[in-house]
């Protein structure tokens, strides 16, 4: 497996435009999390999924934030409108089990709102 | 509230020397403690991971040591080498609605001198 994808690596939008993350867990895996990564608030849990169906979103900032998971193999994080504040790494990451066990993390996407 | 500290938030070694993180946290009911080690640039990659069952666990050199009593665990990297460089992040479950979330810490950048 190749592990967790995600798409793109690198945003660069302008404020008020949408913006769609991608994501693709390990084959297998029933958990999916979405993580925010800033030097201020370091790795903030954002969304986490269980089976496709979102459990606890607590940590989405505002309703401008939304994910889905259509089906076991893909999920976004979209972003209407943005603004320069949600600049920030994004990552998903995905487990078999839950969250007492290891969570595999994706390559990030570096998201910048001009 | 559901909180993970963690200390020192950089941490500066000579090549050799051992480095100590330290981490607290606030749910008593947490029972699933993951270090994660992120390289510049990378996805946090898990290294070392304790359950509530056991107070010490060691791989080579690197060690965590759990204390419930007191709600506070260590990372211990002994002989350190210029590649142990990066930023560490503990993390500790926390129950929100029947499912467990991981609560990450701030993050301790380590930088190990040759």
């Amino acid at each position: 497996d190749a592990g967790v994808i995600q798409s793109p690596r690198h945003e660069v939008t302008e404020m008020g435009q949408e913006v769609t993350l991608r994501c693709k867990p390990i084959s297998g895996h029933d958990y999916l999390f979405w993580y925010r990564q800033t030097m201020m608030r370091g790795l903030e849990l954002l969304i986490y999924f269980n089976n496709n169906v979102p459990i606890d979103d607590s940590g989405m900032p505002e309703d401008r934030f939304s994910a889905k998971m259509p089906n076991a193999s893909f999920s976004t994080l979209k972003i209407q409108p943005s603004e320069p504040r949600d600049s920030a790494v994004y990552f998903c990451a995905s487990s078999f089990g839950g969250q007492n066990t290891e969570a595999f993390f994706g390559q990030g996407t570096r998201l910048t709102v001009v | 509230g559901e909180n993970v500290e963690q200390h020192p938030s950089t941490l500066s070694v000579q090549e050799g020397d051992s480095a100590v993180i330290k981490c607290t946290y606030s749910d008593s009911a947490s029972n699933y403690f993951p270090w994660y080690k992120q390289e510049l640039g990378k996805r946090p990659q898990l290294i070392i991971d304790i359950r509530s069952n056991v107070g010490e666990k060691k791989d080579q050199r690197i060690a965590v040591t759990l204390n419930k009593t007191a709600k506070h665990f260590s990372l211990h990297i002994t002989e350190t080498q210029p590649e142990d460089s990066a930023v560490y992040f503990c993390a500790a479950s926390m129950i929100s609605g029947g499912y467990n979330k991981l609560i990450f810490g701030a993050g301790t950048r380590l930088a190990v001198h040759p």
